[in-house]
């Protein structure tokens, strides 16, 4: 049982669209962190959400955690090849302190 | 600051074999975790090490170990190499009392 959904799993969009990547589940967490990824590379963390309802933003990245802080949302303004990548959303369990990472977005921006 | 290092950065080995991949962790990091990575199951928790003491352990046969040394470097070992033990190994270091995570490049393992 996967405890973090992510969708959609692959997206190509062309370069100056926007986009809205989701990550869901049926916990409640304390908080919630935003992964990006590039090919050759270990993920990089984006933000952190911490308060239900709570909005980030990082440049043209808007970040969004759900009001029952059960999920969130990552949205991209006009998006750029730069931002291609795989998005990840995780936690870190409050029982065992493990981080627990979703299924991940693959995001391709075509030039 | 230099950022998390590891080698080697590719390995490729047959099954049966074994295997040892390295991680130093950012200079003052004295937690290092670490991480497989694989198209079907993404990215799943190995263990996660502190001042040379295994904190936290995930989901994985015996086959998968690790250590710390006193410069908070750290190994992992996975003996008896079976073909889905290819992926990507990550491993990652944070200071303490902090949740961020600082990632290496990875040891992409391809096991024949």
């Amino acid at each position: 049982t996967q405890l973090l959904e992510q969708s959609p799993q692959f997206l190509s969009i062309q370069e100056g669209e926007n986009l809205t990547v989701y990550c869901n589940s049926s916990s409640v967490f304390s908080s919630l962190q935003w992964y990006r990824q590039e090919p050759g590379e270990g993920p990089v963390l984006l933000v952190t959400v911490v308060t239900g309802g709570e909005v980030k933003k990082l440049k043209r990245l808007t970040f969004q955690f759900g009001d029952a802080r059960k999920d969130s949302s990552l949205h991209i303004t006009a998006a750029q090849p730069g931002d291609t990548g795989l998005y990840l959303c995780a936690f870190r369990s409050s029982g065992t302190y493990k981080y627990i990472f979703g299924t991940g977005t693959r995001l391709k921006v075509l030039a | 600051k230099a950022g998390v290092t590891q080698t080697p950065r590719y390995l490729i080995k047959t099954r049966g074999q074994q295997v040892t991949l390295s991680c130093s962790p950012i200079s003052g990091h004295r937690s290092v975790s670490w991480y497989q990575q694989t198209p079907g199951q993404g990215l799943q928790f190995l263990f996660e090490y502190f001042s040379e003491t295994q904190r936290n352990k995930g989901n994985f046969p015996g086959r998968f170990s690790g250590r710390q040394f006193s410069n908070s470097r750290s190994e992992m070992n996975v003996s008896t190499l079976e073909l889905g033990d290819s992926a990507l190994y990550l491993c990652a270091s944070s200071s303490p009392g902090s949740d961020t995570q600082y990632f290496g490049p990875g040891t992409r393992l391809t096991v024949l």
